[in-house]
This record gives structure tokens, C-alpha cells and sequence, in this order.
């Protein structure tokens, strides 16, 4: 079973919009956290947010905000205001307690800004 | 700084060779990854190491082999055993911990390297 599903595999939003994308976990450990990570065309990953699953108010990081509805387990970035620059991959990911301390990624959403 | 560096960024392959794609971090971290990306998907875990002298197979590790003989180092090596190499690979870094609380130890990447057969 996907332990982090990114159902919109790509996304379109005007420039100075804003746009949400969408992301759903599943675990059923009370510790986790949940990333969010963004990869231009030259490949790097660069982290933006962060939510603790103890969290009592969403993370937010300048122009990125991360809605967290635990009940729902979803954490969906909110990008405001987008700019050309935010044109790129995004990753979704969950760290759960455990041996290992993996991160787990979603499959991704391509979201292009448009002039 | 500390950082990760992934060497070199642009690798070619002949068919029946092995190449090492090098992972150096300076972050004192204890666990290292590596991941393997095709176009347009998402990040498949190769290998990962929580301690040096020690690592685990991660969901694709047929045709890869790596070594953890320093805590800075993880280098991956892709043997002729894999059969479709080409993609871009990602070496990444963090810390381990235990205790209370919910896990906010993220990864520092490296840049990637690109792999291609000839």
C-alpha cells in the first residue's frame, strides 16, 4: 500500500495565483513527520517545509504553507503568489519513528507556472 | 559549509561495465542514501546506511553494491548486473535519533549524478 499518495501528476497555475498541491499519507504511528521538497529540471532537491505530526498549527515558510488535516491525513502545500521560479517538481514525503528512519516519497506533481 | 557532494555530475557507460558514482558529506551525519530517478518519476531507494560498516538493501538494490568504510563516504557502484542504468541518482544525508516526539530530521541531498549508457 502507498504510504504517500500525490495524485495530481502535474498542475498548471497563472503567475501571482496561488495553488495547492495535494498530498495524503498513511501510517498509524502517532510520531511522524511530513516534508515537502521541491526539484527544479536540474535535478536538486531542495527541502521547503516541515510538519510534526504533534504540530498544534501548520508550518509555514515565507511564501509555502503546509495544510495539515491529520484527521483527513493530508498535507497539502500551499504556494502563494507564484512566481515563474516556482516551476518544478514536487515531493511529498513522511518520516515515521523506526530502525531504519527513512523518508518516504510520493510519486510527485509537476507544477508549471505560466506567464 | 557543510554539504553533500555527489562527483561527478555526468557519467557515461559502456554495456558490461561497472562505474562508482561518489557520495561525500562533511555533516557529520550518521545515515546516507542512495535513490535512482527516471524521467518524470519519483525517487526509488537503492541502498541506505545508519552506521559505517553497515548497510541495508533498499527496494532496488539488484545490479548496485555499496560500501560505508567512513562515516563521510557512501559511494555506489553500478555493476554490469543492472541492466538499465540510466538515470539520475541522488546521494542524500541525515541524522539518526531516537526519542520523544515526532521525527523532524529531513534529508540534505546532494546534486545528482547522471548516468548514462553508450
Amino acid at each position: 500500500a502507498q504510504k504517500i499518495t500525490q495524485t495530481q501528476p502535474g498542475m498548471f497555475v497563472q503567475e501571482k495565483e496561488a495553488v495547492t498541491l495535494d498530498c495524503t499519507y498513511d501510517t498509524s504511528d502517532p510520531s511522524y513527520g511530513l516534508f515537502w521538497y521541491k526539484q527544479p529540471s536540474s535535478g536538486e532537491m531542495i527541502f521547503l517545509i516541515y510538519q510534526g505530526s504533534y504540530d498544534q498549527q501548520n508550518a509555514t515558510e515565507g511564501r509555502y504553507s503546509l495544510n495539515f488535516q491529520k484527521a483527513r491525513k493530508s498535507a497539502n502545500l500551499v504556494i502563494s503568489a507564484s512566481q515563474l521560479g516556482d516551476s518544478a517538481m514536487y515531493f511529498c514525503a513522511m518520516r515515521e519513528p523506526g530502525s531504519a528512519r527513512q523518508l518516504t516519497f510520493g510519486s510527485g506533481t509537476q507544477l508549471t507556472v505560466l506567464p | 559549509d557543510g554539504g553533500i557532494t555527489q562527483s561527478p555530475k555526468y557519467l557515461f557507460r559502456k554495456e558490461g561495465q561497472n562505474v562508482t558514482l561518489s557520495c561525500e558529506q562533511n555533516l557529520n551525519h550518521d545515515a546516507m542514501y542512495w535513490y535512482r530517478q527516471d524521467p518524470g518519476q519519483g525517487l526509488r531507494l537503492i541502498y541506505y546506511s545508519q552506521i559505517v560498516n553497515d548497510f541495508q538493501k533498499g527496494d532496488i538494490a539488484e545490479g548496485y553494491s555499496v560500501s560505508r568504510e567512513k562515516k563521510e563516504s557512501f559511494p555506489l557502484t553500478v555493476t554490469s548486473a543492472q541492466k538499465n542504468p540510466t538515470a539520475f541518482y541522488l546521494c542524500a544525508s541525515s541524522m539518526t535519533g531516537r526519542g520523544q516526539g515526532a521525527p523532524n530530521y529531513g534529508y540534505t541531498f546532494g546534486s545528482g549524478t547522471r548516468l548514462t549508457v553508450v
